[in-house]
């Protein structure tokens, strides 16, 4: 199985100021028809995940343009440009290139 | 609007069965694959199982795998999860999501999910 690892699993950030997640995975996530299906999404409490970011960098409809997705093979980034309060939460990436889907561990995002 | 609602959940024993239903409104069902991802209480996400727009191709993952069934009943806009020999490490909020048209893991719409305790 892809195994995805994030780092920070915690991270306190100013309003106001950048945020940045990254995600590694144990082996390329290059798929065969030449996608990489990496994805972000993000858990407000209580609440049901929420897809932020599809293929690598394709922000979903509706998400504020402060949020992007970058990187390719093994090694991805999630940028938040400037945080707002609601941006409080966990944020996982996941991998949909292999099977099983995998999740990375989750970082939570927390205001100072 | 696209909606998935999710219920069956409860308190079942261990070694007991349970069936979990999403029911999906808002869209042409047949036509988008659907997965089940669950969180156990407290913990991060788990992928759990995938069935295709026809029901023609189930994936699902190794702590399930042989104990879970995932259907569909397309002419009833309905997802179906059949857990069998249910233990303590599957307690969790099981969620449906759908596969969007972005590809393969673009899980655009998310159910509330319903909560399966294993307790005896």
């Amino acid at each position: 199985d892809i195994v995805m690892t994030q780092t920070p699993l915690s991270s306190p950030v100013t309003l106001g100021q950048p945020a940045s997640i990254s995600c590694r995975s144990s082996q390329s996530l290059v798929h065969t028809d030449g996608n990489t299906y990496l994805s972000w999404l993000q858990q407000r409490p209580g609440q049901p995940p929420r897809l932020l970011i599809y293929k690598v960098s394709n922000r979903f409809s509706g998400v504020p343009d402060r949020f992007s997705g970058s990187g390719a093979a093994t090694d991805f980034t999630l940028k938040i440009s400037r945080v707002e309060a609601e941006d409080v939460g966990v944020y996982y990436c996941m991998q949909a290139t292999q099977f099983p889907h995998t999740f990375g561990q989750g970082t939570k995002l927390e205001i100072k | 609007q696209v909606q998935l609602v999710e219920s069956g959940g409860g308190v079942v024993q261990p070694g007991r069965s349970l069936r979990l239903s999403c029911a999906a409104s808002g869209f042409t069902f047949n036509t988008y694959a659907i997965q089940w991802v669950r969180q156990a209480p407290g913990k991060g996400l788990e992928w759990v199982a995938v069935i295709s727009y026809d029901g023609n191709n189930k994936y699902y993952a190794d702590s399930v795998k042989g104990r879970f069934t995932i259907s569909r009943d397309n002419s009833r806009n309905t997802l179906y999860l059949h857990m069998n020999s249910l233990n303590t490490e599957d307690t969790a909020v099981y969620y449906c999501a759908r596969d969007g048209r972005g590809g393969m893991g673009t899980f655009d719409y998310w159910g509330q999910g319903t909560l399966v305790t294993v307790s005896s």
